[in-house]
């Protein structure tokens, strides 16, 4: 079936330096690709995707990369807070199933 | 606007018991889908409603089931419950995830088994 491989499953990063989460997917056919965050004790929340046919997009100190031809996408935060300590999950929407794919999520920690 | 309601929030149950939880979506979502997460694990895909059709489903047993209501309220029930049940279940509404709407989620429901 589909899948969408996420790596690394942790990182820890210093306070300030940036963060890289890499998915890939299996199902040519997706075509949305969004990232959830999830603090401790809480619900995912939404915090950016991005289309089939764009490649890049950005939201302040987070942006997401796509690679059609490669079929993976990143997450990218730069200057990390505190507040950034949490496990993301990206997902692939399945053109051929109508379902999206989740990754096994990454937590990321913050190191003061 | 108000987000999206599960209830309860913590249960506790016995082995071979069944159980019934409940999401109330975003007014106007017509998709809801729902969700098994264990500790450390990822997101597990149970199924999806919309307009009251099971729309798709994920790779569990047929104790888990679901029901979606005119009102887009969902219900998904656990029959038999194993010690395995035990885990956080999310809830999402959706306008439409066909049509790449972002899913809300529900603070969840902690389910623990006995």
């Amino acid at each position: 079936g589909e899948n969408v491989e996420q790596h690394p499953s942790t990182l820890s990063v210093q306070e300030g330096d940036s963060a890289v989460i890499k998915c890939t997917y299996s199902d040519s056919a997706s075509n949305y690709f969004p990232w959830y965050k999830q603090e401790l004790g809480k619900r995912p929340q939404l915090i950016i995707d991005i289309r089939s046919n764009v490649g890049e997009k950005k939201d302040q100190r987070i942006a997401v990369t796509l690679n059609k031809t490669a079929k993976h996408f990143s997450l990218h935060i730069t200057e990390t807070q505190p507040e950034d300590s949490a496990v993301y999950f990206c997902a692939a929407y399945s053109g051929s199933n109508y379902q999206l794919i989740w990754g096994a999520g990454t937590k990321l920690i913050i190191k003061p | 606007k108000a987000g999206v309601t599960q209830t309860p929030r913590y249960l506790i149950k016995t082995r071979g018991q069944q159980v019934t939880l409940s999401c109330s979506p975003i007014s106007g979502h017509r998709s809801v889908s729902w969700y098994q997460q264990t500790p450390g694990q990822g997101l597990q895909f149970l199924f999806e409603y919309f307009s009251e059709t099971q729309r798709n489903k994920g790779n569990f047993p047929g104790r888990f089931s679901g029901r979606q209501f005119s009102n887009s309220r969902s219900e998904m029930n656990v029959s038999t419950l194993e010690l395995g049940d035990s885990a956080l279940y999310l809830c999402a509404s959706s306008l439409d995830p066909r049509n790449n709407s972002p899913l809300h989620f529900g603070n969840g429901t902690r389910l623990t088994v006995t």
